[in-house]
C-alpha cells in the first residue's frame, strides 16, 4: 500500500524538550515537504527537500531542522528554540510524472 | 507569486453542484491552478489542476476564464462527504512548491 505515513497522530511534549516527527514514504518522489497548519489558517511551508542530503528553508524554519538521509525518510526536530510549536505538522511529497502534491496523515503536536 | 481570493465559507445542499470561486488575477501565464481540500484533522487532498483549458475528472471540473484571472471548483453532485475546506492554489512555473491561502469552508447541508 503505497503512501506517507506521519506517525505519532498525536505527540504530546512539555516546553524545553526538542521533539522529532517522523514522516517515510513509499512512493519513490524525490521530493519531500514540512508543513505547519494553526488553526483556521492554511498551510505555511517549513522545509523542503528536493533529493537526498539537500534541503532548503521554507518560509517558516526558525526553531526548526531536518535531515534528509534516505530517499524514504524526511524526519523534522522541533527545537526548543521554536516559541510557539503547538500545531498540527503535514509532510508531503511531489510527484513530478503527475505534477502532485501528495499529503500524509499529520501530526498533531502539544507542547505542555 | 500569484495570490489567490476564496470567499471565507460556503453552503450547498445535498445533491446540488457546489460552485467554489477562486480570484488569481496576478497569475502568469505559465502558473497552474490547483484545487486542493481538506476534511478536519487529515492532510489535503489533490482534487483537479488546470492551466488553460477546463478540466474534468470523477471528482470535480475545473473552469478557468479566458484571461485565466479567475477559476471555479465544481462538485456535479455535492455529497455529505464533500464538506472541507478547499484551496486554490497557484503553483509557480517549474516550481513544486504551494502556497496556501485559508480556503473555502465548505458545508453540504442535507
Amino acid at each position: 500500500d503505497g503512501g506517507i505515513t506521519q506517525s505519532p497522530k498525536y505527540l504530546f511534549r512539555k516546553e524545553g524538550q526538542n521533539v522529532t516527527l517522523s514522516c517515510e514514504q513509499n512512493l519513490n518522489h524525490d521530493a519531500m515537504y514540512w508543513y505547519r497548519q494553526d488553526p483556521g489558517q492554511g498551510l505555511r511551508l517549513i522545509y523542503y527537500s528536493q533529493i537526498v542530503n539537500d534541503f532548503q528553508k521554507g518560509d517558516i524554519a526558525e526553531g526548526y531542522s531536518v535531515s534528509r538521509e534516505k530517499k524514504e525518510s524526511f524526519p523534522l526536530t522541533v527545537t526548543s528554540a521554536q516559541k510557539n510549536p503547538t500545531a498540527f505538522y503535514l509532510c508531503a511529497t511531489w510527484d513530478g510524472s503527475y505534477n502532485e502534491q501528495f499529503f500524509g496523515p499529520g501530526t498533531r503536536l502539544t507542547v505542555l | 507569486d500569484a495570490k489567490t481570493t476564496q470567499p471565507p465559507s460556503m453552503d450547498c445542499a445535498e445533491g446540488r453542484a457546489a460552485n467554489l470561486p477562486c480570484n488569481h488575477s496576478t497569475i502568469s501565464g505559465n502558473e497552474y491552478v490547483y484545487w486542493y481540500r481538506q476534511i478536519h484533522s487529515q492532510g489535503p487532498q489533490y482534487i483537479i489542476h488546470g492551466l488553460k483549458n477546463n478540466e474534468t475528472n470523477e471528482m470535480a471540473s475545473l473552469i478557468i476564464t479566458e484571461d485565466r484571472k479567475s477559476s471555479t471548483l465544481i462538485l456535479p453532485h455535492a455529497t455529505l462527504r464533500d464538506t472541507a475546506v478547499y484551496y486554490c492554489i497557484v503553483r509557480p512555473a517549474g516550481g513544486n512548491q504551494f502556497y496556501f491561502g485559508t480556503g473555502t469552508s465548505l458545508t453540504v447541508i442535507p
